[in-house]
């Protein structure tokens, strides 16, 4: 089952811009994940935020959780040509001890 | 360097045979991950050990099969009863199944069936 779900499915920016990509989720959850994927590649983790956190920072990302909605956006800022890759975001479920469940992603091109 | 290796990055498989895809890690972590990546749908769980000697089923587990005999090794058998088995495999690994804690991936095996 893929709980989290990305939007949009596709993003495109010129350099400089923000981007803004948005995480809806379905059961409550003990914490939330960002991740990156160049093309090809593994998975890298990027930020967690756990369910009593609200917003958090690292580097030129910001991260916010809204669990009333049941959603999260990640934000980067100043974008640049090798943020080209795709996002997911993914949730640890509040019971039992579950592992992650990854959403579609989101694919973001940065034009230079 | 500590990290997740898989192993081989490409694999080509003719129908009806067996293929098993190898994940070694050497962080020290209880857990171990597959998933399957398919265009457009994601990350889906295959198989999950959180501890030596113990595996459970993910989501699309048929198919599949597992073992995790050391803590560094969770290789993943791809059987002929899997029907669609060409897809991009992502091995992973966190520190404990827990409540907490990151996955750290390995950069995957690509598998074609011809």
């Amino acid at each position: 089952s893929q709980q989290g779900e990305e939007d949009p499915q596709a993003l495109s920016i010129q350099e400089g811009e923000n981007a803004t990509m948005n995480c809806s989720y379905k059961t409550s959850i003990n914490n939330l994940q960002w991740y990156r994927q160049n093309s090809g590649r593994g998975l890298v983790h990027l930020i967690l935020i756990r369910s009593n956190e609200r917003e958090k920072h690292s580097g030129r990302l910001r991260v916010t959780l809204d669990t009333s909605k049941k959603s999260s956006s990640l934000l980067i800022t100043a974008s640049r040509a090798a943020d080209t890759a795709s996002y997911f975001c993914a949730t640890r479920a509040n019971s039992g001890n579950t592992p992650l469940v990854f959403g579609k992603g989101t694919r973001l091109s940065v034009i230079a | 360097d500590g990290g997740i290796t898989q192993s081989p990055k490409y694999l080509f498989r003719k129908e009806g045979q067996n293929v098993t895809l190898s994940c070694e890690q050497n962080l020290n972590h209880d857990a171990m991950y597959w998933y399957r990546q398919d265009p457009g749908q994601g990350l889906r769980l295959i198989y999950y050990s959180q501890i030596v000697n113990d595996f459970q089923k993910g989501d699309i587990a048929e198919g599949y099969s597992v073992s995790r005999e050391k803590k560094e090794s969770f290789p993943l058998t791809v059987t002929s009863a899997q029907k669609n088995p060409t897809a991009f495999y992502l091995c992973a690994s966190s520190i404990n199944g827990g409540n907490t804690g990151e996955l750290f991936f390995g950069e995957g095996s690509r598998l074609t069936v011809l």
